[in-house]
């Protein structure tokens, strides 16, 4: 059974700090994971791949793998308001043609 | 930038009508998928399709649902009786052979089955 686990929220921070969003997985075999942003009403909008343990940063965002904690997380620096969304972490087990297994989304809210 | 285009934005059905939802996948992809969310719920995988047949399939994506590729641009996802629950808004995504399994998501459709 495939499981992503999220913290729904909201989670709100203030206009400048940095957010912190987390997520695990219960499949040890997970190869890929994703954070997408998600507006109300709108599609998922990919932010950020992961494919190896460690740190990835892109922008203001930096996404984090551990494989033995089973954990992934993402951080958003200076976060504007524009960034106020729905956080959804996905994982693909398998790769290639495998779907995506997705947390429910944590509510993020970027306070003026 | 290249973008996953989906048909219609909304549609409205009565129960027990067939729908068919389109979608046109970023032009160089090879891999092509359906998810729904129910509102308020999460993403749920349907299907993925790969060199014109389905290649993995979720337990919701039983007989009534079927995918199809039926030119060299268009992929659609029929639902021939459609039920109450089917109302969700249903996503189409495309990736490419090199570069990961990294998914780009269309706008999708929102369906409303009455």
């Amino acid at each position: 059974q495939k499981e992503v686990e999220q913290n729904s929220g909201p989670l709100s921070v203030p206009e400048g700090a940095i957010a912190s969003l987390n997520c695990t997985y219960s499949d040890r075999g997970s190869q890929s994971f994703f954070w997408y942003r998600q507006y109300s009403g709108k599609s998922p909008e990919l932010i950020m791949s992961i494919y190896s343990n460690g740190d990835k940063e892109d922008g203001r965002f930096t996404a984090q793998l551990n494989k033995a904690s089973q954990y992934v997380s993402l951080l958003i620096r200076d976060s504007q308001p524009s960034d106020s969304a729905t956080y959804l972490c996905a994982v693909n087990v398998g790769g290639g043609a495998d779907g995506l297994t997705f947390g429910k989304g944590t509510h993020l809210i970027i306070q003026p | 930038e290249p973008e996953v285009t989906q048909t219609p934005s909304h549609q409205v059905t009565q129960m027990g009508q067939e729908v068919i939802l389109r979608c046109v996948p970023i032009s160089n992809h090879l891999y092509f998928y359906w998810y729904r969310q129910i509102l308020g719920q999460k993403v749920e995988f349907l299907v993925s399709f790969y060199n014109n047949e389905i290649s993995e399939k979720s337990e919701i994506f039983d007989d009534q649902f079927s995918v199809e590729r039926p030119d060299g641009s268009n992929f659609t996802l029929k639902i021939r009786s459609t039920k109450l629950e089917d109302s969700a808004m249903y996503f189409c995504a495309s990736s490419p052979l090199m570069g990961g399994e990294t998914q780009y998501f269309g706008p999708g459709t929102r369906l409303l089955v009455l």
